[in-house]
């Protein structure tokens, strides 16, 4: 069974920690894409990659970095942890030659910043 | 400019009703996808149409692509508690391009169905 994995379903996270949330594909998918949902905003992109260290802004990358350096696994970093980064983060992929089959989602990782 | 306006925004009906959630753009779309997201997890894909006009059946639930490829519908045929959850769409757009693999997603359908 195909998977994207999230390393951790829930974190708790005090303000000005630096945090790591990863994320690894078993598809050898070459795109990777790091979001956060939050009620009434829907899901927002933070930053993807379309290939191993690549990377492109999303819409909302204020106060994130993020590293590819295998194919299957994109981490996304918090440099400086703040209350409003209180989210569900999600991880996906897909392969460039199936872009219309959509995305493969991982479990998320609610992450509470104190 | 939200690119996928979804309606209703939140839907509770009881069991047996059916319901159709619709999923509307100005914008044309080479493929539209349907994903149901259960509480606490990641989004799932249902469905991928592809083609204008094109119509998917997946038990009770039917999806159809809008002739011009800028809207879609998801019906569900008498409702069951499983069915409870949020419910986006999601396209790719036209035009994007090779080096273009973003998805457009909706803000979503919240669906709860009671016993």
């Amino acid at each position: 069974d195909v998977k994207v994995t999230q390393s951790s379903r829930y974190l708790v996270k005090r303000t000005g920690e630096k945090v790591f949330l990863e994320c690894v594909q078993d598809m050898d998918h070459e795109n990777m894409f790091w979001y956060r949902q939050d009620p009434g905003l829907g899901l927002r992109l933070i930053y993807f990659s379309y290939d191993v260290k690549m990377k492109e802004k999303g819409d909302i990358p204020e106060g994130y970095s993020v590293s590819r350096e295998k194919k299957e696994r994109f981490s996304l970093i918090l440099e400086s942890a703040s209350t409003n980064q209180t989210s569900m983060y999600l991880c996906a992929s897909s392969g460039s030659r199936t872009l219309n089959y959509g995305y493969t989602f991982g479990s998320g990782t609610r992450l509470t910043v104190v | 400019t939200q690119l996928l306006e979804q309606s209703p925004q939140f839907l509770s009906i009881q069991e047996g009703e059916n319901l159709t959630v619709y999923c509307n753009s100005s914008s044309v779309f080479s493929s539209l996808q349907w994903y149901r997201q259960e509480p606490g997890e990641g989004p799932v894909l249902l469905v991928t149409v592809v083609t204008g006009g094109e119509v998917k059946k997946l038990k009770r639930l039917t999806f159809q692509f809008g002739d011009a490829r800028k809207d879609s519908s998801l019906h569900i045929t008498a409702a069951q508690p499983g069915d409870t959850g949020l419910y986006l769409c999601a396209g790719l757009l036209v035009g994007s391009g090779a080096g273009s693999y973003q998805l457009t997603f909706g803000k979503g359908t919240k669906l709860s169905v009671i016993p």
